[in-house]
């Protein structure tokens, strides 16, 4: 079935730029996604690739895929303690309803 | 609308018992769906409406779990003979329409714990 993995922590000093990194196995992947989940929240979809694009920038946040090693990433610019959270990559693909397919996560700690 | 709203937010139930919760999608949206999630886990699927049609089941959604969605609006997921395992965060999602990759917009979910 589809595995989709994540760097468990990443920390990082305001200011500085974040990479969150996310492997996954699904070929048939359509659309890759970075969402938000902040303590007692529900998830906020901060962005997303359809599989024929090799990058997507949005304000601060950058994503990259390289759809042959089956790798996607997530780079904030000019980081912010607001942007302490966890970050988990997913992806769906045509049919079966596009259910999503969510990794464990990456917990970004970021300090002053 | 303020979009996806479940209830309730936190339920604590004896192990035997049964539990619902509700989920309100967003009012125009056709697609609702129902996932897990374990403490340091991400979410994992469970099953999808479409209008009140349930369209696909994980194989994690044994038979001790059943969701409803009578008018394509609410649905609600029941848990009969809760057992510790059951203990997780159950989140439920809703999109308009998938073919052109609308968002799924996500509730902030039902902790359930089960002593």
């Amino acid at each position: 079935g589809e595995d989709v993995e994540q760097s468990l922590f990443l920390s990082v000093r305001e200011g500085d730029s974040s990479v969150i990194n996310c492997t996954y196995t699904d070929s048939s992947s359509t659309y890759l996604y970075w969402y938000k989940q902040e303590p007692g929240a529900g998830l906020q979809l901060l962005t997303y690739i359809f599989s024929n694009m090799d990058m997507k920038q949005d304000q601060r946040l950058t994503v990259l895929l390289n759809k042959k090693d089956k790798h996607l990433s997530l780079r904030i610019a000019d980081t912010q303690t607001g942007d302490s959270a966890i970050y988990f990559c997913a992806e769906s693909s045509t049919g079966g309803g596009n259910k999503l397919t969510f990794g464990t996560g990456t917990q970004l700690k970021v300090e002053l | 609308d303020t979009g996806v709203s479940q209830d309730p937010r936190h339920k604590i139930t004896k192990r035997g018992q049964n539990v619902t919760f509700r989920c309100d999608p967003i009012s125009e949206h056709n697609r609702l769906y129902w996932y897990r999630q374990t403490l340091g886990q991400g979410p994992e699927f469970l099953t999808y409406f479409q209008n009140e049609a349930q369209l696909e089941k994980s194989r994690l959604l044994s038979d001790r779990f059943s969701a409803e969605r009578p008018k394509g609006s609410f649905s609600t997921l029941e848990i009969q003979r809760t057992e510790q395992g059951d203990s997780a965060m159950y989140l439920c999602a809703s999109s308009l329409n998938w073919a052109s990759n609308t968002e799924a917009f996500f509730g902030q979910g039902t902790r359930l714990t089960v002593v």
